[in-house]
């Protein structure tokens, strides 16, 4: 059974602390993505990776930073914690592939709140 | 930019009603559809997809038509179920974009017995 997971499924950190959320998956797919999802705006994409240490910019990157040093494993990192960050934040993954019609496999989500 | 439209919710219906959640689309080109279903406390699951137009993706007794003439990919199911409440989610991605999707806002389903 395909599987993501992610570290937490709940945070509670400080402003100005930096946060690190873990995402794994074993299904050997080389795209990797990270989204916040909030009440009325749906999902949001903040950053993608096609590839071992290759990252792109989604449409929220701002406040975030992302590392992907293994395959499998794919880190959302705050680098200084706002309220504003207070958020659902999903993982998932898909194969590589031009086609667009990929399915992407999502983790079960980290809600994640900064006091 | 590419963006998707659904209608707002939540959606209140009784046990073995019709269910319609409106879904359109605005795209340079002609996108892949997808709809999600999010459980209550957890991610994302694929619920049918449809690649190009006039296609129509199906599931679990659920169904969506790409339209391409009206830009739309509507989500039916003729006889909803308790265990059908969740939020369902509207998405699209095209060929060569890295199977990046862009989301609608999420429409939530609430089915009473």
């Amino acid at each position: 059974d395909v599987k993501v997971t992610q570290s937490s499924r709940y945070l509670v950190k400080r402003t100005g602390e930096k946060v690190f959320l873990e995402c794994v998956q074993d299904m050997d797919h080389e795209n990797m993505f990270w989204y916040r999802q909030d009440p009325g705006l749906g999902l949001r994409l903040i950053y993608f990776s096609y590839d071992v240490k290759m990252k792109e910019k989604g449409d929220i990157p701002e406040g975030y930073s992302v590392s992907r040093e293994k395959k499998e494993r794919f880190s959302l990192i705050l680098e200084s914690a706002s309220t504003n960050q207070t958020s659902m934040y999903l993982c998932a993954s898909s194969p590589f592939g031009t086609g667009g019609s990929y399915e992407q496999y999502f983790g079960p989500g980290t809600r994640l709140t900064v006091t | 930019g590419n963006s998707v439209t659904q209608m707002e919710g939540p959606v209140t219906l009784s046990e073995e009603a019709f269910l319609t959640i409106n879904c359109t689309y605005t795209a340079t080109g002609y996108p892949s559809l997808f709809w999600y279903v999010q459980y209550p406390g957890e991610g994302l699951q694929l619920l049918l997809k449809a690649t190009k137009a006039d296609d129509k993706g199906s599931n679990k007794g659920f169904e969506a038509t790409y339209r391409k003439e009206t830009t739309s990919f509507h989500l039916e199911k003729g006889s909803v179920q308790v265990s059908d409440s969740a939020v369902y989610f509207c998405a699209l991605s095209f060929t060569g974009g890295g199977n990046k999707l862009t989301f609608g806002t999420g429409t939530q389903l609430k089915v009473e017995l």
